[in-house]
């Protein structure tokens, strides 16, 4: 089927560690994936994008991993911040579509 | 550069009455999409428009929603009646995206639906 879905509903870390947050897809057809950031009352944010022939891509202090071989995403955060609280969602593209497919989400929240 | 627009912020009205959202796209971005965002969830797409027509509304609920884009810009989404379950915040986003190139889509802050 066609769904996005994540190991882990919320995460609590501390500031200044680093954070992994987990996604799996399910559509091996799947070729462009992106992390949005959801703070609440406003609309999701764009962090990072990876395209499949890619397996890793970095940004200031986000770096996203992709499996394709077991259909595993991932986001990781540098010295987590408490502005980094949020709920934060995979989606992807699968080739003959060109709308994003939105996981569940996975709340973040950075104890000072 | 300005972001996505939509208005209202919120609303609130009684199950079986009508409710309009508007959208306004980044500029040049010919992809809009409409998403359903129910509490806890991800969105859920709606309808994607590319420039006025419409690229996939599979999963819209036809016998009550709606929506056009005249013009290739501006759009509407509407519901007729209202039902409870459509309590949720619409998201409108706006892309780049073509069949040959896949980029981001740019979201607005949404319209929180209350259906009382």
């Amino acid at each position: 089927g066609e769904s996005v879905g994540l190991h882990l509903p919320t995460l609590s870390v501390q500031e200044g560690d680093n954070s992994i947050i987990n996604c799996a897809y399910s559509n091996s057809a799947s070729d462009y994936f992106i992390w949005y950031k959801q703070e609440s009352g406003k609309g999701p944010q764009f962090i990072i994008d990876i395209r499949s022939n890619m397996d890793k891509r970095q940004g200031q202090r986000v770096t996203v991993l992709l499996n394709k071989t077991v259909k595993h995403l991932s986001l990781q955060i540098a010295a987590t911040q408490p502005g980094d609280s949020a709920v934060y969602f995979c989606a992807e593209i699968y080739t003959g579509r060109r709308a994003l497919t939105f996981g569940s989400g996975t709340r973040l929240q950075v104890q000072p | 550069e300005a972001g996505v627009a939509q208005s209202p912020r919120y609303k609130i009205i009684e199950k079986r009455q009508s409710v309009a959202f508007w959208c306004n796209p980044i500029s040049g971005h010919a992809t809009l999409y409409w998403y359903q965002q129910i509490l806890g969830q991800g969105p859920k797409l709606l309808i994607q428009f590319q420039n006025n027509g419409v690229v996939d509304d599979s999963q819209l609920p036809k016998d009550r929603f709606s929506a056009e884009r005249l013009k290739g810009v501006d759009s509407t989404l509407k519901i007729q009646p209202a039902k409870l379950e459509d309590s949720a915040v619409y998201l409108c986003a706006s892309s780049l995206s073509s069949p040959y190139i896949k980029t981001e889509a740019f979201f607005g802050q949404g319209t929180r639906l209350t259906v009382v």
